[in-house]
């Protein structure tokens, strides 16, 4: 199984702040069709997980560009940038290159 | 709107069996593959099973093979996971999620498992 390892555990930010967070696959998520399916989630307090960014930098339909994905092969890098109250929650990364799919543990993102 | 509305859901002895309920609205369910996730009490996501718009294909996670089964019914736009042999790892709370990546997540459904 690929295993997705995200650092850090916990980020503390101030609004209008930029953070990174760290996402790493234990083998290559590149499919063998050359895409790499590394996506990321936002879990708001009390929500279900909202998608984010997909392949590795595609922002979902109505994602603010303050949100933006990058990586490549076994490392990827979600960044946000101009920190909102909106955005605090538990970040995921997840990979569906292939079977089981599997999420990182997740980055819980707080307020300084 | 998508929406995905799950039932099914609640407080179960282990060893019994239980089965859940993810109704589709918005957009047209027969187009797309689903999946249903989970996530303990205080815990990260879990994938459980995907299932291909047809039902070609499915696939489970190995902590669930053998033991639950997802299906769906096109003409009703609905999932299931008939879950049986329940442990008490199974407690989750319960998403229905379309396609890969999730891109619609409904609210999820507790499944409780404890005698």
């Amino acid at each position: 199984d690929v295993v997705m390892t995200q650092t850090p555990v916990s980020l503390s930010v101030s609004l209008g702040g930029q953070v990174s967070i760290s996402c790493r696959s234990s083998q290559s998520l590149v499919h063998n069709n050359g895409n790499t399916y590394l996506s990321w989630y936002l879990q708001k307090p009390g929500q279900s997980p909202q998608l984010l960014i997909y392949k590795v930098s595609n922002r979902f339909s109505g994602i603010s560009d303050r949100f933006s994905g990058s990586g490549s092969g076994t490392d990827f890098t979600l960044k946000i940038s101009r920190v909102e109250p909106d955005d605090l929650g538990v970040y995921y990364c997840g990979q569906g290159t292939q079977y089981p799919y599997t999420f990182g543990a997740g980055t819980k993102l707080e307020l300084k | 709107e998508v929406q995905l509305v799950e039932s099914g859901g609640g407080l179960v002895q282990p060893g019994r069996s239980l089965k859940l309920s993810c109704l589709a609205s918005g957009f047209t369910f027969s187009n797309y593959g689903m999946n249903w996730i989970r996530q303990a009490p205080g815990k990260g996501l879990e994938w459980v099973a995907s299932i291909s718009s047809s039902s070609s294909y499915i696939y489970y996670a190995d902590t669930v093979k053998g033991r639950f089964t997802i299906s769906r019914d096109n003409a009703k736009n609905t999932l299931y996971l008939q879950m049986t042999s329940l442990r008490s790892e199974d407690t989750a709370l319960y998403y229905c999620a379309r396609t890969w990546p999730p891109d619609y997540w409904g609210q999820g459904v507790m499944v409780t498992v404890s005698s």
